[in-house]
């Protein structure tokens, strides 16, 4: 089925240890995006990408490395898990050519636990 | 910095009335603006999206915009239950074919029966 799915959905870890998100997209559209999600601070944007091998910064980017080698991929990389990135993160994505890139399409996100 | 306020709420209102739910935002060259809708425990879904002044109809939905008044409204007519959920809006400053977008904290409306 066409869609935007993330794995894993639920993922407990220890601090210091890597933890990698992955997001995957069926529709080839052009941005991609992580967001966080914490209670009192609503979704914060990690990084986005607006092609293959074009990534940026968002809002709250220390501590997470991205990569797109391909369009319909955007994995999220913690290097070194702390305690203050246990959030839910979702990933979405949108397409520029035919509307406007704030159309977002989320995934159903990924529950992080840092212990 | 680029702001959007939106009260946290809870909106309550009884089923079959009109909700409304405001959101301000701080930079008068925004171009773009969205509401999403999040349920409990699930992902966000765009509902609405308006680029112009005025109003912008979808069923039980209106969406509003005043770019003058910095000012952008959801209206929700003939509430259900099942509209019961947390609204966030959502601004891009840059507009169609760019991105900057910026999510409030969003308003938690209750639908009661």
């Amino acid at each position: 089925d066409a869609g935007i799915t993330q794995s894993p959905r639920y993922k407990i870890t220890e601090t210091g240890r890597q933890v990698t998100l992955m997001c995957h997209q069926t529709w080839s559209h052009s941005y991609m995006f992580w967001y966080r999600q914490d209670l009192g601070h609503g979704l914060r944007l990690i990084y986005y990408s607006a092609a293959a091998d074009i990534t940026d910064k968002g809002e709250v980017p220390d501590g997470y490395v991205v990569s797109r080698s391909k369009t319909e991929n955007f994995p999220l990389t913690l290097e070194s898990a702390t305690r203050s990135q246990t959030s839910v993160y979702f990933c979405a994505s949108s397409e520029s050519g035919t509307g406007d890139p704030g159309e977002l399409f989320f995934g159903e996100g990924s529950r992080l636990t840092v212990l | 910095q680029k702001e959007v306020e939106q009260n946290s709420g809870p909106l309550s209102v009884p089923e079959g009335a009109i909700a409304s739910l405001n959101c301000t935002y701080s930079d008068r060259g925004s171009q773009s603006f969205f509401w999403y809708r999040q349920y409990s425990g699930k992902s966000p879904e765009l509902i609405m999206s308006i680029y112009s002044n005025g109003d912008k109809e979808d069923g039980r939905f209106t969406a509003q915009l005043n770019k003058a008044s910095q000012y952008v409204s959801l209206l929700i007519r003939d509430s259900q239950p099942s509209d019961s959920a947390t609204y966030l809006c959502a601004v891009n400053w840059a507009g169609a074919g760019s991105y900057q977008l910026t999510f409030g904290k969003g308003t938690k409306l209750s639908v009661i029966p």
